[in-house]
């Protein structure tokens, strides 16, 4: 099956820092999404993007397919950014990465 | 805008009983999957269900478990004989099309005691 690879695993930061988090997969893919886990457990979908750049508020993210990466970047980060953010990758089932652990300290 | 919902948020049951979960994916859509989470862990897929029959099923989804969409709209992981490490998240998410975006259901926190 697609390795999904994610990195890094744990972060913390300091309120107001700017992060990359990286996503790498193992084999081509039609389908990828990074979602923010919330503390409830419900998993938040942040962005549907198989290729190209998009922005939503302070966090963007850009995905190069033929180079099988994908980075979510975060700007300006609040405490409400804590949490565990998932990529995921495939051609219908996804296949989800473990995770980046977040932490933003105020 | 719409959802796909699942009930109940959390169930807590003895190991032996069984356990439906439900899901009601977009109405329009037309590919249906579960995952678990085990706690800390990462999200396991464990079936997808497209035209009424299961498309494909992880090593995980073995004679334990079985899916229905018993009308038009829910659609319903059922597990027989649950045991301790069946505690789990347990997700719902559909598709519009082949090789389109997944829409998760808020999941159904499932702890056997």
């Amino acid at each position: 099956g697609i390795q999904v690879e994610q990195s890094p695993p744990d972060l913390i930061l300091q309120e107001g820092a700017n992060s990359t988090l990286r996503c790498n997969f193992s084999d081509s893919v039609n389908n990828l999404q990074w979602f923010h886990q919330n503390p409830w457990g419900q998993l938040i979908n942040l962005f549907y993007i198989p290729s190209g750049t998009k922005q939503n508020g302070r966090l963007s993210a850009t995905t190069v397919a033929t180079e099988r990466y994908s980075l979510l970047y975060i700007s300006s980060s609040q405490t409400t950014d804590s949490g565990v953010y998932f990529c995921a990758v495939g051609n219908n089932r996804l296949a989800f990465g473990k995770g980046n652990q977040v932490v933003v300290i105020p | 805008e719409p959802e796909v919902t699942q009930t109940p948020s959390h169930q807590v049951t003895q190991m032996g009983q069984e356990v439906i979960l439900r899901c009601v994916p977009i109405s329009n859509h037309l590919y249906f999957y579960w995952y678990r989470q085990i706690l800390g862990q990462k999200v396991e897929f464990l079936v997808s269900f497209y035209n009424n029959e299961i498309s494909e099923k992880s090593e995980i989804f073995d004679d334990q478990f079985s899916v229905e969409r018993p009308d038009g709209s829910n659609f319903t992981l059922k597990i027989r004989s649950t045991k301790l490490e069946d505690s789990a998240m347990y997700f719902c998410a559909s598709h519009r099309g082949h090789n389109t975006e997944a829409f998760f259901g808020q999941g159904t926190r499932l702890t056997v005691v």
